[in-house]
């Protein structure tokens, strides 16, 4: 049980266009989900806190008008990365929340703006 | 400040050569201590959740244990497939994550 999916596994688009991630919570409902950023050989950076049905949270420094989050449903967050640009290049994860505090994550989504 | 601190940052072992990763934590009302693993190019694995000091948990070679201060991930006989980094978290009731930085394991053969 608690599998998280995230499509696609990896993207590589052109600089000003938008490219958007699905995350998807397959054998449980998860009210919120969360997205991180990682890059190589650092740990995960927190960008944002999706709640179902609600405005996501995002921390301090992160563009919520370039990184849009929607989660429409309980199994269904999805990041939309926009007019994105190279330093926009990164590992990009979601997790979904379990009920004991534990959060279950996605295998990740490579992005790579040329 | 609410902070994760593990050590040592890599570590490298022979196959069958026990040992311990260690996580120090502060935080203000801990609501869970976590363990993951993470390979390569992939996000980071469910091990763990530990609630209160004296708490143990283990899988395979993997015990976990928890004081008030500290969390240590201890690997039995590892064997090349413990090779991974091992991430330690701690949940404030926000249901944020606060992570450290990573143990980086090399197990060799």
């Amino acid at each position: 049980g608690a599998v998280v999916s995230q499509h696609p596994s990896w993207v590589i688009c052109k600089s000003g266009t938008s490219v958007k991630i699905e995350c998807r919570s397959l054998d449980f409902q998860a009210t919120t989900m969360f997205w991180y950023r990682q890059f190589p050989k650092q740990s995960l950076m927190l960008m944002a806190t999706s709640n179902e049905g609600s405005k996501a949270t995002y921390e301090q420094g992160v563009e919520k008008d370039k990184f849009l989050i929607n989660h429409a449903s309980l199994t269904l967050s999805t990041l939309t990365v926009t007019s994105a640009h190279p330093e926009d290049s990164s590992f990009y994860i979601c997790s979904a929340l379990g009920q004991y505090n534990e959060q279950f994550f996605g295998p990740g989504t490579r992005l790579t703006v040329l | 400040e609410d902070q994760v601190t593990q050590s040592p940052e890599a570590l490298r072992l022979q196959e069958g050569e026990s040992s311990s990763l260690n996580c120090s934590y502060t935080v203000s009302g801990l609501r869970g201590l976590f363990w993951y693993r993470q390979d390569p190019g992939k996000g980071p694995e469910f091990l763990f959740t530990l609630y209160s000091a004296g708490e143990e948990k283990e899988k395979e070679r993997l015990k976990a244990t928890l004081t008030k201060k500290e969390s240590f991930l201890h690997i039995t006989a590892p064997k090349p497939e413990d090779s991974a980094t091992y991430l330690c978290a701690v949940s404030n009731g926000y249901n944020k994550l606060i992570f450290g930085a990573g143990t980086r394991l090399a197990v060799h053969p």
